[in-house]
């Protein structure tokens, strides 16, 4: 069974500040998404990583995939209110590598 | 934007009875997926669905749930007999065929609740 540990689970920080939220597993992915719920509604794709390495970036959210595609980082500069959320990485694998095993996520809030 | 949509965006039904959940994937997407997410728990996937078959289902599709895509449009989850434990929010997925590029985007999600 392939897991996805995501870390921290909460996180509590001031508008400005910085923060990274990471997602590691022991299993090789083919790409990794990273989504962002909120409650009730179904996951919003932030991106997708597929190559080892890979480094994306979204206006102030830096995604990097690792090396080995086994982990990945979410990184957020200068936090404002309206990045509170729950974030969510999702690797995919399967037999079509179709298939996504998610994290637990990370409820982000941000205060003012 | 194109956009996978859902129906019933709540559904309540006592244990025992049939449900069907609905959902319009992106229209030219080829692979289509439901995942359900207990509450406070993670999504979990269910099924994978390409060229009208079940591509791959997880230990949780057992023999009470079916999918079916009924027309060009629909895709349909069908739990046969509820049991309490189903209840959960139910999300369809779709995505195109683009290799290694797995990027699945999701529904709004049906709230199913099991009474």
């Amino acid at each position: 069974t392939q897991l996805l540990e995501q870390s921290p689970q909460f996180l509590s920080i001031q508008e400005g500040e910085n923060l990274t939220v990471y997602c590691n597993s022991s299993s090789v992915f083919s790409s990794l998404q990273w989504y962002r719920q909120e409650p009730g509604e179904g996951p919003v794709l932030l991106v997708t990583v597929v190559t080892g390495g890979e480094v994306k970036k979204l206006k102030r959210l830096t995604f990097q995939f690792g090396d080995a595609r086994k982990d990945s980082s979410l990184h957020i500069t200068a936090a404002q209110p309206g990045d509170t959320g729950l974030y969510l990485c999702a690797g995919a694998s399967g037999s079509s590598g179709s298939r996504l095993t998610f994290g637990e996520g990370t409820q982000l809030t941000v205060n003012p | 934007e194109p956009e996978v949509t859902q129906t019933p965006s709540h559904q309540v039904t006592q244990m025992g009875q049939e449900v069907i959940l609905r959902c319009v994937p992106i229209s030219n997407h080829l692979y289509f997926y439901w995942y359900r997410q207990i509450l406070g728990q993670k999504v979990e996937f269910l099924v994978s669905f390409y060229n009208n078959e079940i591509s791959e289902k997880s230990e949780i599709f057992d023999d009470q749930f079916s999918v079916e895509r009924p027309d060009g449009s629909n895709f349909t989850l069908k739990i046969r007999s509820t049991k309490l434990e189903d209840s959960a929010m139910y999300f369809c997925a779709s995505r195109q065929d683009r290799g290694r590029i797995t990027e699945a985007f999701f529904g709004q999600g049906t709230r199913l609740t099991v009474v």
